[in-house]
């Protein structure tokens, strides 16, 4: 069974840096054709797609958001961490990491529980 | 890359049939059979529904199909169900090797 859950601050201050982790059970990030993603959803508001890390380290960004992220993986510690840098009140948002294998098709599945976080000073 | 466009609600009695659409480009929705389809229980996360334009993930109910022309796809429910109450999310893979969402539609089982 495949599990995720994400943790991190639930509150930071503008201009701060966020830095989530994502834990996951159920699979290893050195096999391949597995992945990865975050996934952000503001109160009330649509999904937003963020950032994608495949086993082979290969990353994929939001272009919107590009300069302001960063992924990155501890296969040992079965852990995905994405940081994202000034944050401003509009990222207020329940953060989703999700998990991605290329043969499971071109989605996400499952998710985790998501995380709140505020962003205000 | 704009989000995809879906109709804010829709709605249906129970036992009825309803189609959700998500509009797009030929840079996602039109230019790749990678369309997925989520759904969301208020307070819950995302729950995939359909992937790839028209494939169930195990478990999921055959009252739930998906299809896709030219740069829309669609989501239809049939013998709607109080439980299909819920927020409905479309996705696309992108020719910029990202992922896009829909704005979400809120089903209502009336």
């Amino acid at each position: 069974q495949i599990t995720l859950k994400e943790s991190g601050p639930t509150l930071v201050k503008p201009t701060q840096t966020l830095t989530l982790t994502c834990t996951f059970s159920g699979f290893s990030l050195s096999t391949s054709g597995v992945g990865v993603g975050w996934i952000r959803q503001p109160p009330g508001k649509a999904l937003e797609w963020l950032a994608l890390i495949y086993w082979d380290d290969d990353k994929r960004y939001s272009p919107s958001l590009k300069s302001r992220l960063t992924i990155t993986k501890d296969t040992s510690k079965n852990q995905v961490v994405l940081t994202m840098t000034n944050m401003d009140p509009v990222d207020t948002a329940t953060y989703y990491c999700a998990h991605r294998e290329v043969r499971g098709g071109t989605c996400f599945d499952p998710w985790g529980q998501g995380t709140l976080v505020t962003v205000s000073s | 890359q704009s989000a995809l466009t879906q109709p804010a609600s829709v709605s249906g009695s129970p036992g009825q049939s309803i189609t959700i659409s998500c509009t797009g480009t030929s840079s996602d929705v039109g230019g790749y059979n990678y369309v997925s389809w989520y759904q969301q229980h208020p307070g819950k996360a995302p729950k995939l529904m359909i992937y790839d334009v028209s494939n169930r993930p195990s478990g999921v109910s055959n009252r739930f199909s998906g299809s896709k022309s030219g740069n829309t796809a669609s989501l239809t429910i049939s013998g709607l169900q109080a439980e299909d109450e819920a927020d409905y999310y479309c996705s696309s893979y992108t020719s910029s090797s990202f992922w896009v969402f829909g704005g979400g539609t809120k089903l209502t089982v009336l």
